[in-house]
């Protein structure tokens, strides 16, 4: 069964810190990773990532991807209290049809001032 | 211009009553999803339409009943509502064969009585 595992579960960190967020998966037949921001209501799309070890950025957030080790990270670098969110990565398994994402339980950060 | 929207926000009724929930599209999407975000915040898909037709029917009690009248527009009926029922719904959508990402609504909270 495709399982996607995030860790930790919750951080608490203050504002200014750099935060490394984890994210495993097992997945038959991978397409693709995801990551997305949930605030108080919609996910909000953050990352698509599909070739090992080519980072993507935006801003102060960037994200990899191991397809040998199975494993993501996002960073987060001079954290601000907007960043407080629970942060969900998705693995995409090559599926006929429409896109099937696997969700983990998301990681939920908690940026202090 | 709310790209994927949902009605309603919330919904508070009793069991064993039937309700729907209504999804609409305006970035001229082909693919609709349902997904179930439980009190943990797992995010699970239910269902998904590709330009009308029932690509994905993951395993959902079959008194959960998805409608799409065209690709713009995928509804959830529910009948006999359970306690286990209570969560937020998300309706989301992507363009299915290019690696885009799925957008989500912003959810619609369903609570059981």
């Amino acid at each position: 069964e495709d399982k996607v595992v995030q860790s930790p579960l919750s951080l608490v960190v203050h504002e200014g810190d750099t935060v490394t967020l984890n994210c495993s998966y097992e997945v038959t037949n991978f397409r693709s990773l995801l990551w997305y921001k949930q605030e108080k209501k919609a996910p909000t799309f953050l990352f698509m990532l599909t070739s090992s070890g080519i980072e993507k950025k935006s801003g102060r957030l960037s994200s990899i991807l191991d397809k040998k080790e199975l494993f993501s990270i996002l960073n987060i670098t001079a954290t601000q209290t907007g960043d407080s969110a629970i942060y969900l990565c998705a693995v995409e398994p090559s599926y006929e049809g429409a896109q099937k994402l696997v969700f983990g339980q998301g990681t939920r950060l908690t940026i202090n001032p | 211009d709310t790209a994927v929207s949902q009605t309603p926000k919330y919904l508070v009724t009793q069991m064993g009553n039937d309700k729907s929930i209504k999804c609409e599209q305006n970035l001229g999407h082909d693919t609709m999803y349902w997904y179930k975000q439980d009190s943990k915040k797992f995010l699970k898909i239910m269902f998904s339409y590709n330009n009308k037709e029932l690509i994905i029917n993951e395993t959902v009690p079959n008194r959960f009943s998805p409608k799409s009248p065209d690709k713009a527009h995928l509804n959830l009926h529910i009948n006999s509502l359970e306690l286990g029922d209570s969560a937020v719904y998300f309706c989301a959508s992507s363009q299915a064969g290019r690696r885009q990402p799925q957008h989500f609504g912003d959810g619609t909270r369903l609570s059981i009585l």
